[in-house]
């Protein structure tokens, strides 16, 4: 069984188009998260939320939003893409925020042409 | 501006030998936390120090921690092939975030 999940995998999709990254823990932690990592490898937080509260956004442009409908789901919508937004993008949980580790889904690998 | 900054970069080994990856970090901070990835997947937790705590050991894995100087290593003993990924440290943010530093891409060569 999967401990954190996201899908899709890939996604290949045009300038200006919305699209939703899907993600799902089954850990029973309160606290999700999603993050950025760019073809650098550098890894960005750009969302936190705590039992379906919005607790972090990085100054992430609103083009990016996300929903929690449960405290199992963190979902990630993305209005209007553009090639910056070309990356990959991970969802992650942990049980009491940064206290504790985190545990990472595979991976979105998202390519905006 | 990030909280963690490893070094070095990349590190190429040949199998058997040691490797050592350094993290430093600017704020106080609760708890420091080393991540591996391999390519192409998510990170896993490796091992995770507290801040009133100086060494930490987790198999091949040797993890310090010198509060004063704000920096961490990340020893791995007579590293393996499949040791071959990157490394990052990870500082808490307060609250709910964890921060990633850019990472040390290892290579152990057979």
């Amino acid at each position: 069984d999967t401990a954190v999940s996201q899908t899709p995998k890939y996604l290949v999709t045009q300038m200006g188009n919305d699209k939703s990254i899907k993600c799902e823990q089954n850990l029973g932690h309160d606290t999700m998260y999603w993050y950025k990592q760019d073809s650098k490898k550098f890894l960005k937080i750009m969302f936190s939320y705590n039992n379906k509260e919005l607790i972090i956004n990085e100054t992430v442009p609103n083009r990016f939003s996300p929903k929690s409908p449960d405290k199992a789901h963190l979902n990630l919508h993305i209005n209007s893409l553009e090639l910056g937004d070309s990356a990959v993008y991970f969802c992650a949980s942990s049980q009491a925020a940064s206290e504790s580790q985190a545990f990472f889904g595979q991976g979105t690998r998202l390519t905006v042409v | 501006s990030q909280q963690g900054e490893e070094d070095p970069q990349a590190l190429s080994i040949q199998e058997g030998e040691n490797a050592t990856m350094n993290c430093s970090y600017k704020t106080s901070i609760n708890n420091l936390q080393w991540y591996r990835q391999n390519s192409g997947r998510g990170l896993v937790h490796l091992i995770l120090i507290r801040s009133n705590e100086r060494e930490k050991h987790s198999g091949r894995l040797r993890v310090t921690l010198d509060t004063s100087k704000k920096s961490s290593s990340l020893l791995i003993t007579a590293s393996r092939a499949a040791d071959t990924a990157s490394y990052f440290c990870a500082t808490d943010g307060g609250g709910f975030k964890t921060i990633f530093g850019a990472g040390t891409r290892l290579f152990v060569k057979a």
